[in-house]
C-alpha cells in the first residue's frame, strides 16, 4: 500500500458546484498534514493545514480523520482559478523529517 | 522579497553525466529540502539539511547527494545520470526542520537526461 494515496482525477466540475477530495495515508505515526495546490508547470504552494478539529479558510474547508488515516478537502462555489491539481502531504517524524506528497488529484472547474 | 531561486531553471545531460543543481533559499531560513516530480507524479522527497546538517532522507540511490552551505544555500549532485532522472527537482525552504507549514518552493530545475 502506498503511503499517501490520492485520486488521480481530473474532477470535471462546474463553476459554483462544491467538490471534495480524499486522502489516505497508511501510517498512524504520520504526524501532520496538509494540502499544496500546484498550477501547471508551477511550484506546489501550500493551501492549508489540517488539524484534528477541522480547519476552514473561506470556501477551503480540511478535516483529518485520524481513525480511519484519511483526510479530505472541500472547496465550495468553485471558481475557474481553483482549476489545479491538488496535493496531499503527510510528515511523518521519527528521528529524522519524512515529508510525503501524494500523486495529486486533478481538479477542472468547466465554465 | 526574494523568494527561494534556482538554478539552472533548465537542463539538458547525456546519460552518465554529473549534474549539479543549486538553490538559495528565502532570508532567514535556514532549512532547505530537496524533491523530485517526475510528469503526473507528485514531489518525492529526497534531502533536508538544516544547519548544514542532513535531517531526512528519502528512498534515493546513493548517486544522489547533497550538501548544505554556511549561507544555508544549497546543492544537490546527481551522478551517473540515467534516462529515468529525468523531472523537475524542487527546492523548499522553511525557517526550521519539519516546518512544512512554513515551507516555500522555488520554481525548480528542470533535468532532461538524453
Amino acid at each position: 500500500r502506498k503511503e499517501v494515496e490520492q485520486d488521480p482525477g481530473p474532477f470535471n466540475v462546474p463553476e459554483g458546484a462544491t467538490v471534495a477530495f480524499n486522502c489516505t495515508y497508511s501510517n498512524s505515526a504520520s504526524q501532520s498534514f496538509f494540502w499544496y495546490r500546484q498550477d501547471c508547470r508551477k511550484e506546489p504552494k501550500l493551501l492549508m493545514s489540517v488539524y484534528s478539529s477541522g480547519n476552514e479558510d473561506g470556501r477551503f474547508t480540511a478535516q483529518l480523520n485520524r481513525a480511519s488515516q484519511y483526510i479530505s478537502l472541500l472547496i465550495r462555489d468553485s471558481k475557474l482559478s481553483d482549476s489545479a491539481t491538488y496535493l496531499c502531504v503527510v510528515n511523518k517524524k521519527n528521528r529524522d523529517d519524512k515529508i510525503i506528497f501524494g500523486k495529486g488529484t486533478r481538479l477542472h472547474i468547466l465554465p | 522579497d526574494a523568494g527561494v531561486t534556482q538554478s539552472p531553471t533548465h537542463l539538458i545531460k547525456t546519460r552518465g553525466q554529473h549534474v549539479t543543481l543549486r538553490c538559495s533559499p528565502i532570508s532567514g531560513h535556514k532549512s532547505v529540502s530537496w524533491y523530485q516530480q517526475v510528469l503526473g507524479q507528485g514531489p518525492q522527497f529526497i534531502f533536508q539539511y538544516y544547519e548544514k546538517e542532513e535531517r531526512g532522507r528519502g528512498n534515493f540511490p546513493d548517486r544522489f547527494s547533497a550538501r548544505q552551505f554556511p549561507n544555508y544555500s544549497s546543492e544537490l549532485n546527481v551522478n551517473a545520470l540515467l534516462l529515468g532522472d529525468s523531472a523537475l527537482y524542487l527546492c523548499a525552504s522553511s525557517l526550521r526542520t519539519g516546518a512544512v507549514h512554513e515551507q516555500y518552493f522555488g520554481p525548480g530545475t528542470r533535468l532532461t537526461v538524453t
